[in-house]
């Protein structure tokens, strides 16, 4: 249950796009289709992005999309805004119906 | 409206027990797997634990494994995490969340509690 890779800080300009990794291993990202990514203001409870990889619930802006390759998920978020400066965590089943998520990564919006 | 309220965090000595609540409200529990997952001040979320919707099937990280239980009380619409034999390691906000339904195997969490803080120090 090794913790997902992931950069420890993204930054960019308000209307540019960034790129978020998760890097996995075969035993995890690797052959589960089912890499979830949440956002995290501080003080505030973690909100739902992305699921299976690249599906978005009810409610979440399109600018924000889901991607895998390989044993890498990605996050890319489109047409950043301001309010978007938060923390952002991907995770995945990791066998034996257990989970893990990643080390988190702190967007910065310039 | 749904919502998650934990409970029962606190201060604890190192070798303590704690038991934290979930109380959960706006849904029937009984339809959803339910986790408990863990933020240690300033650092990133960590899974602890899961359950599916009968209380027959729970796993564990491996961190907690042999000392931590979950468990839930469908009638009462509240999961639990019995905490024994507690580590200043196991200092962290406590979240539950539940299983969003259209996830693929309950892979994702769609709805957070607020955290209770749990402190385990001498």
């Amino acid at each position: 249950q090794s913790a997902l890779t992931q950069p420890a800080s993204v930054s960019g300009s308000p209307g540019q796009s960034i790129t978020i990794s998760c890097t996995g291993t075969g035993s995890d990202i690797g052959i589960y289709n089912v890499v979830s990514w949440y956002q995290q203001h501080p003080g505030k409870a973690p909100k739902l992005l992305i699921y299976e990889g690249i599906r978005r619930p009810s409610g979440v802006s399109n600018r924000f999309s889901g991607s895998k390759s390989g044993n890498t998920a990605s996050l890319t978020i489109f047409g950043l805004q301001t309010e978007d400066e938060a923390d952002y965590y991907c995770c995945t089943h990791a066998g034996g119906s257990t989970w893990v998520f990643g080390g988190g990564t702190h967007l910065t919006v310039l | 409206e749904v919502q998650l309220v934990e409970s029962g965090g606190g201060l604890v000595q190192p070798g303590g027990s704690l038991r934290l609540s979930c109380a959960a409200s706006g849904f029937t529990v009984s339809n959803y797997w339910m986790h408990w997952v863990r933020q240690a001040p300033g650092k990133g979320l960590v899974w602890v634990s899961r359950i599916n919707v009968d209380g027959s099937s729970a796993t564990y990280a491996d961190s907690v494994k042999g000392r931590f239980i979950i468990s839930r009380d469908n009638a009462k619409n509240t999961l639990y995490l019995q905490m024994n034999t507690l580590r200043a390691e196991d200092t962290a906000l406590y979240y539950c969340a539940r299983a969003y339904a259209q996830c693929s195997g309950g892979s994702c969490l769609d709805k957070w509690g607020q955290g209770t803080l749990v402190t385990v120090s001498s």
